[in-house]
């Protein structure tokens, strides 16, 4: 069964970094690309970015671009997001997403993670 | 980017009634290398993640009940839900693959009368 455990809650102050892993489970994790995603309270979401756990080849969106920092480990199938000098507008759920490649590229996202919630608050 | 116009914001309905909510794209989601279209839908119940629902526009994702449907190419997407049923209160998303930044509609509420 596939799964993707991601850690616990944060709260944090204004200015600190905070890194949320995502451990997966039930498949080959270096056979598919984890993505992350950014949801607010009654917000839509927002795509982060995308590590290829074989290779750590990253891309991310702009905006979180200088924010946000993609890793994995690979021999404990975890990823991780490390995010950097904490707004309150970081504030959010945070999600990983394992995503099904098809033809040249990704196609869509079939398993989540349970998300992530990080307060940035002093 | 690609935008995502997503409607309505929210719909308020009957439980046994039919319901299309709709997704367009500002450039076609159509990959020409495989004829695919990398539109996806999810629903997120309150408190809960994102769960796929349809890929490809059209494609149910394994377990999805088939009141579920996705229809559309290129530019413009609808899921349809043929019959509501309690269970389905929740937030719709659609999201495009096409091109990063890969980008999520705003969401459609549903909502029970």
């Amino acid at each position: 069964e596939v799964q993707l455990h991601q850690s616990g809650a944060e709260l944090v102050k204004p200015g600190v970094s905070v890194k949320i892993s995502c451990k997966a489970s039930g498949y080959s994790f270096t056979s598919y690309n984890m993505h992350w995603v950014k949801q607010r309270p009654g917000q839509a979401v927002e795509w982060i970015g995308v590590i290829n756990p074989e290779s750590g080849g990253t891309d991310y969106n702009g905006k979180f671009r200088g924010k946000v920092t993609l890793t994995v480990d690979k021999s404990s199938s975890t990823a991780f997001m490390q995010l950097g000098s904490l707004t309150p507008e970081d504030t959010a759920v945070y999600y990983c997403a394992r995503c099904v490649y098809y033809g040249l590229t990704d196609w869509y996202f079939d398993f989540w993670g349970p998300g992530t919630m990080v307060t940035v608050s002093s | 980017d690609i935008l995502i116009n997503q409607s309505p914001a929210s719909l308020t309905v009957s439980a046994g009634e039919k319901v299309t909510m709709s997704c367009k794209s500002s450039q076609s989601l159509l990959y020409s290398e495989n004829n695919q279209d990398y539109l996806a839908w999810y629903q997120q119940k309150p408190g809960q993640f994102p769960k796929l629902l349809i890929y490809g526009a059209s494609n149910r994702h394994t377990g999805v009940p088939d009141r579920f449907t996705g229809s559309g190419s290129g530019t413009d997407f609808t899921l349809t839900i043929s019959s509501v049923q309690a269970e389905d209160l929740a937030d719709y998303y659609c999201e495009q693959t096409y091109s990063y930044p890969y980008t999520f509609g705003a969401g459609t509420k549903l909502e029970l009368k």
